[in-house]
């Protein structure tokens, strides 16, 4: 089963912040927090990934609460391309190739 | 660079036949995932192959296997095909086991009928 809960679905407005959060009040100490999202008829595609310390690239930022029991995943200026499925996991660095995805958010980016 | 090349990109099959999907990694990347997405539903980890040895394996029957060769490519087998096993099936790869970030490609289409 995941480790994580992540609301089912989301709107958000083109141009606007879209914010995603996602629990995971059962992290281990040396799991990782990875963001992945699924383009219809396309593979999942690789976002970002944080321990404990907020994260940002030119994709999105991750912002991790201090407990480290939740997190949220910030797309800063959300545009119609971003309408997807973001998948929030939790993984040991040291076998990433065995990810456990859940259901996901489904995020409706609007005009 | 070529991303992860998958093939064929759609199969029709019958119950009780057998498939085989192909996958080639980025140059350079030495594992390999297989994940298996129902409809509606997230990626389910099938096996992981690294430096051609198994190294994870997923709750899925004897009747799905796989294999990875010297050039890093590999393939997924399924046998005695049911109608459950409609899905995309997605490979990823990593440059090494413990890789932070997966590749994944298109995915094959299965339907079984």
């Amino acid at each position: 089963d995941a480790k994580t809960t992540q609301p089912t679905s989301m709107d958000c407005a083109e141009g606007r912040a879209a914010n995603l959060p996602c629990n995971h009040s059962t992290i281990s100490g040396n799991e990782y927090v990875y963001w992945y999202r699924q383009i219809h008829s396309q593979g999942p595609q690789y976002i970002i990934h944080g321990l404990k310390n907020n994260e940002t690239n030119e994709m999105a930022s991750l912002i991790i609460t201090e407990d480290r029991k939740s997190s949220t995943l910030i797309l800063p200026h959300a545009t119609l391309r971003d309408t997807a499925v973001y998948y929030c996991i939790v993984s040991s660095s040291s076998n990433t190739g065995k990810l456990i995805f859940g259901q996901g958010t489904t995020l409706q980016v609007k005009p | 660079d070529a991303g992860v090349t998958q093939s064929p990109t759609h199969l029709i099959k019958t119950r009780g036949q057998q498939v085989t999907l192909r996958c080639s990694p980025i140059s350079g990347h030495k594992s390999v995932s297989w994940y298996q997405q129902v409809l509606g539903q997230g990626p389910q980890f099938i096996f992981q192959y690294y430096e051609k040895e198994e190294r994870g394996r997923g709750n899925f029957p004897d009747r799905f296997s796989a294999r990875q060769f010297p050039n890093y490519s590999s393939e997924l087998n399924v046998n005695a095909l049911l109608l459950g096993d409609s899905a995309l099936y997605l490979c990823a790869s990593s440059l090494r086991q413990g890789n932070e970030k997966l590749f994944f490609g298109s995915g094959t289409q299965l339907s079984v009928l």
